[in-house]
């Protein structure tokens, strides 16, 4: 059972590239969100989905665009890199719609940095 | 604006010793809460989840305790080992989508 996947491990962008980070989940969980962690700052919410073709926004989601086509899967994609993207971004999924009765699960994220 | 705070930021104790790790948070009308350990380099494996009509949880050496009224939890180790050096934050479920997560304390578990 691999649990949640994320590649790639480590990528260094150009400012004003475009990319796409990859999440899948092998335990048919509804809800994935993804979280961005910087240095004394926790981690924050970019943007969360509670089942295929459904996505919304969380505290900072400008920059980033995500999609659902199907339940083990959910991207984020940085449509033009900005230094102020560089950080290490977190995949997450739980089960249920609502995920607040049930543990997250993390996987091992994606270093990012943007030159 | 529904924050999470996590003091101290750092935390070095010698082998055996208990401890308790503090979390607070701006609204006491939260859903549940949530502790999770980070290696480093590592993503976040959860811990122990409080729902918000419970008081406290164990698993092994941990308990965890919810205060709503007050806007506060604990995370207590008892009997830590070097092993439990890690980064451990809580989150907060203010609403039913997404959690809010406090910036983390260190620890340091010395042999």
């Amino acid at each position: 059972n691999a649990g949640v996947t994320q590649t790639p491990k480590f990528q260094v962008l150009k400012t004003g590239q475009s990319m796409t980070l990859q999440c899948a989940q092998d335990m048919n969980h509804e809800y994935m969100s993804w979280y961005r962690q910087d240095p004394g700052m926790g981690l924050r919410l970019i943007h969360y989905s509670v089942g295929a073709g459904i996505t919304d926004q969380g505290e900072v989601p400008n920059g980033y665009n995500v999609s659902r086509s199907t339940t083990e899967d959910f991207p984020l994609r940085l449509l033009s890199a900005a230094p102020s993207q560089t950080s290490v971004y977190f995949c997450a999924s739980s089960p249920g719609t609502g995920g607040m009765n049930s543990p997250l699960h993390f996987g091992n994220g994606t270093r990012l940095t943007v030159t | 604006k529904q924050e999470v705070t996590q003091i101290p930021a750092a935390l070095s104790v010698p082998e055996g010793e208990n401890l308790v790790l503090n979390c607070s948070f701006t609204d006491s009308a939260i859903y549940n809460l949530q502790w999770f350990r980070q290696d480093p380099g590592k993503g976040l494996t959860s811990l122990l989840l409080i729902q918000s009509s419970q008081r406290e949880q164990t698993s092994g050496r941990l308990n965890a305790s919810l205060d709503k009224s007050s806007g506060r939890s604990t995370l207590y180790i008892a009997a830590s080992q070097p092993g439990d050096s890690a980064t451990y934050l809580c989150a907060v479920g203010f609403t039913l989508l997404a959690w809010v997560f406090g910036p983390g304390t260190r620890l340091s578990v010395l042999p």
